[in-house]
């Protein structure tokens, strides 16, 4: 069975600093795929970045990147120049590529920017 | 229009009562979610729709009663529940194997 692991329950840094959030897997599958989600106050659970596990470079989208270490499986999320809109929960989460629809999540990071 | 639109974003029901939770989106997505999400948790999948068909039921309580009327709308029926029950609900989409899902807002439910 998968398991996704994340050891930091909550987070918080000074606006404009970087920050990194931890992830770690575990799964006996070649091919699958990780993923960081975003839940602000807001509710609406948000996309933030997806890793082909197949594929060896770091996905990046604008201020976010990861750093994807598949031996190690290892995935963590750096948000860069962090802003006052990134306070959210962040979920990691793994997908096989067999299973069309089930995501396994971990437990979740609370992150904090302050002014 | 990437959206998916969740009514009500509150209900406060009575444990005898029968309410229903709407979900709709015009994304052309084929499949469709129903999560459950207690506070400071992930979310927990309850169902699954395919191609108006449901795909994936994960042992759910028979007082949920999920309803896909046709490719845009998802419905949760929700019967005779129990103080556990409260928590939000989020539903989602995404197109076939679903490498990006989209999550509604959620309806915040409360059984009194």
């Amino acid at each position: 069975a998968q398991t996704v692991t994340q050891s930091q329950p909550e987070m918080s840094v000074q606006e404009a600093e970087t920050v990194t959030l931890s992830c770690t897997y575990d799964t006996s599958e070649n091919n699958y795929y990780l993923f960081w989600y975003k839940q602000p106050p807001s509710r609406q659970m948000i996309l933030v970045i997806r890793q082909e596990a197949y594929k060896q470079q770091n996905a990046t989208e604008n201020r976010f990147s990861v750093n994807f270490q598949k031996a190690a499986k290892s995935f963590s999320l750096k948000i860069s120049d962090s802003q006052l809109g990134d306070t959210a929960m962040y979920f990691c989460a793994f997908k096989k590529q067999a299973s069309n629809y089930q995501l396994i999540w971990g437990a979740g990071t609370k992150l904090i920017i302050k002014p | 229009d990437t959206e998916v639109t969740q009514t009500p974003k509150h209900l406060v029901m009575g444990m005898t009562n029968k309410k229903s939770l709407k979900c709709e989106q015009h994304m052309g997505h084929r499949a469709m979610y129903w999560y459950k999400q207690k506070a400071k948790k992930p979310p927990e999948l309850m169902f699954v729709y395919s191609y108006e068909k449901l795909s994936i039921n994960e042992s759910v309580p028979s007082r949920f009663s999920p309803e896909c009327p046709n490719s845009s709308l998802l419905n949760l029926h929700l019967h005779a529940l129990q103080p556990e029950d409260s928590a939000l609900y989020l539903c989602a989409s995404s197109q076939d194997a679903g490498l990006k899902a989209f999550f509604g807002q959620g309806t915040r439910l409360t059984v009194v």
